[in-house]
């Protein structure tokens, strides 16, 4: 089974502070995604990768930054969180191109302040 | 920008009722995906349908992909209690990232 780590299931924040949300995945999966989900929105990409040191940004990605230096690891940044960002942050892989079955890890629910 | 409707946003059924949910896009999509989000959980991939005028099915599950490609469906017979959670339609408009839908949130009343 196709197993995506996030690192952090709750966080608490501050406003300004810089925030990581860590992904892992074990899948050899090339295609990396950060989705955020709020309620009446749906999902909305941040960022996307799909190869290492490659990135392409979705449909919401101001306020946001990403790294992929491996394959199976991919990095969403705050540089300077806002109560805006408040929210649930999914991150998803796919092995099989952009568009191919999207398999999510658990969540992480950000909370600024 | 490209936009996937999802509707209805929330819907409350009793047990053994039917419950469906649509999607619809103003351009083609190449290929649209159905994800389910158990309360508390993460989406999880249901299936994905690719050709015009497809149906699928999985056991009380079907799936539609309009003529026109640009319009799906998801039709649950007889719901139970473990189809409770949040239906998501993904759809592809061949730009390389995946669109969802605004989910539709199923209740059951037992």
């Amino acid at each position: 089974d196709v197993k995506v780590t996030q690192s952090s299931r709750y966080l608490v924040k501050r406003t300004g502070e810089k925030v990581f949300l860590e992904c892992v995945q074990d899948m050899d999966h090339e295609n990396m995604f950060w989705y955020r989900q709020d309620p009446g929105l749906g999902l909305r990409l941040i960022y996307f990768s799909y190869d290492v040191k490659m990135k392409e940004k979705g449909d919401i990605p101001e306020g946001y930054s990403v790294s992929r230096e491996k394959k199976e690891r991919f990095s969403l940044i705050l540089e300077s969180a806002s109560t805006n960002q408040t929210s649930m942050y999914l991150c998803a892989t796919a092995g099989t191109g952009y568009s191919g079955e999207l398999f999510f890890g658990e969540g992480s629910r950000l909370t600024v302040l | 920008g490209q936009q996937v409707m999802q509707i209805p946003q929330y819907q409350h059924v009793q047990e053994g009722e039917d419950f469906t949910t649509y999607c619809n896009s103003s351009t083609t999509l190449s290929n649209i995906q159905w994800y389910k989000q158990r309360p508390g959980g993460h989406p999880v991939f249901l299936i994905q349908l690719v050709k015009s005028g497809e149906v699928k099915k999985q056991k009380r599950l079907t799936f539609q992909f309009g003529e026109a490609k640009k319009n799906s469906s998801l039709h649950i017979t007889a719901t139970q209690t473990t189809d409770v959670g949040t239906y998501f339609c993904a759809g592809d408009f061949g730009n390389e990232k995946l669109t969802f839908g605004t989910g539709t949130r199923l209740t059951i009343i037992p």
